[in-house]
């Protein structure tokens, strides 16, 4: 079954880097794109950010786009994301998800990894 | 503030049928599919909807959802108790060029 496990979080100061990442089992990994999505404590969820399948194509939230990198390895089945410069806003579990089509919006969550960003 | 709109909260008694309203605009649910997802307390969103009223393998028929224009609903009938939890809309906005989600509905279950 498909099982996306994500890991790298933690908690942060402000202004310093993340990487997350995200292990895809249980599905050709290659053959779909990757979404991270975010969901601050006690608010509904945000996209942040996709990539197709072959990684060729990216898209980003305004919010984060020049500080936030997606990519992935297709060799590894895994996905990552890149966070710099850190914020307090940036506090949040953040979710991998594969798109239930080959591309689209996600059709199936990891369980998330939660970020805490604070002096 | 969310490009899709939908009410915070809505409720319901068991086996009543309820719906959860997601409004948005041309470049979005007017051009794009819709997709729903419910959250459960604690854990990761499910995929609910698909291609505005597609079900994955799974999920029970008590759950449809239905397109017009720009806005979209999702429909649970025969309400059970499990069916607690948040709901979001998403859809693909064109001008954006990004997923945008609805802030969520709170459903419970009296």
């Amino acid at each position: 079954q498909v099982q996306l496990v994500e890991s790298g979080g933690g908690a942060v100061q402000p202004g310093r880097s993340l990487r997350l990442s995200c292990v895809a089992s249980g599905f050709s990994f290659s053959g779909y794109g990757m979404h991270w999505v975010r969901q601050a404590p006690g608010k509904g969820l945000e996209w942040v950010a996709v990539i197709s399948y072959d990684g060729n194509k990216k898209d980003y939230a305004d919010s984060v786009k020049g500080r936030f990198t997606i990519s992935r390895d297709n060799s590894k089945n895994t996905l990552y994301l890149q966070i710099n410069s850190l914020r307090a806003e940036d506090t949040a579990v953040y979710y991998c998800a594969k798109t239930f089509f080959i591309a689209g919006a996600p059709g199936y969550w990891g369980q998330g990894t939660l970020v805490t960003v604070s002096s | 503030q969310s490009v899709l709109t939908q009410p915070p909260s809505a409720s319901g008694t068991p086996g009543q049928r309820v719906t959860i309203s997601c409004s948005g605009s041309s470049s979005n649910i007017g051009s794009n599919y819709v997709y729903w997802y419910q959250q459960l307390p604690g854990t990761a969103p499910k995929l609910l909807i698909h291609s505005n009223n597609q079900r994955p393998s799974g999920v029970p028929d008590r759950f449809s959802g239905s397109k017009s224009g720009t806005s979209a609903s999702l429909a649970i009938s025969g309400l059970r108790s499990e069916d607690e939890a948040d709901y979001y809309c998403a859809a693909w906005d064109d001008s954006l060029s990004a997923l945008v989600f609805g802030g969520g509905t709170k459903l419970t279950v009296l």
